[in-house]
């Protein structure tokens, strides 16, 4: 199965400042999405990331808070835009393809807004 | 908002012992997939099984899924100080949106050397 590098691994930021967190998987894949974990919560799914088009974001999430990136099959980028505390969460990327194979990982970016 | 609930929240065991985790869904499924998380990092893929499966066996890992309830279970044998994890299910609609995966709240599970 792939293996996703994701990065940086933690960071504390500013309020009011972006933050870009990166995944390059070892391979291609079909399929890429970005999560997020709040606090001792369970993820939730941000969006998925479409190879060359806009990311398909789902209810409650909007482009211009966490735009995407996927420019090919093996990288794909999420900004947290303009943050807030409330931003304060571990954002993780997987990957995968049809086949029922399940989904790989990144290892996550835990992410503290000051 | 999250579809599954998963029982229990918490469960603490003796190395050796089984561990049993719950999962419930509310919506049709093409797939019910259970992942492992260590000390909140990756996550990482367990078993998978498919709507048409009634039951899955991995190593020391059975799942079994009830579509007609809508719930699945994960059983662990023997279990291992290295179990120690948090265990989410994750159900796959198929479709259109497949591959978007919809989290149960997870079970953390402590097992005791």
């Amino acid at each position: 199965s792939a293996v996703i590098s994701q990065k940086p691994s933690r960071d504390i930021c500013q309020r009011g400042t972006s933050l870009t967190i990166q995944c390059q998987v070892d391979s291609q894949v079909t399929m890429m999405f970005w999560y997020r974990q709040q606090p001792g919560q369970s993820l939730t799914l941000i969006a998925t990331a479409n190879q060359g088009s806009e990311a398909t974001y789902e209810s409650g999430f909007v482009i211009d808070k966490f735009p995407i990136s996927r420019p090919n099959l093996t990288f794909s980028t999420l900004t947290v835009s303009n943050m807030s505390p409330e931003d304060s969460s571990i954002y993780l990327c997987s990957g995968g393809d049809r086949g029922g194979y399940g989904y790989t990982f990144g290892s996550g970016t835990r992410l503290t807004v000051v | 908002s999250q579809q599954g609930e998963e029982d229990p929240q918490a469960l603490s065991i003796q190395e050796g012992e089984n561990a049993t985790m719950n999962c419930s869904y509310k919506t049709s499924i093409n797939n019910l997939q259970w992942y492992r998380q260590n000390s909140g990092r990756g996550l990482v893929h367990l078993i998978l099984i498919r709507s048409n499966e009634r039951e899955k066996h991995s190593g020391r890992l059975r799942v079994t899924l009830d579509t007609s309830k809508k719930s699945s279970s994960l059983l662990i044998t023997a279990s291992r100080a290295a179990d120690t994890a948090s265990y989410f299910c994750a159900t796959d609609p198929g479709g259109t949106s497949y591959g978007k995966l919809t989290f149960g709240q997870g079970t953390i599970l402590t097992v005791h050397p």
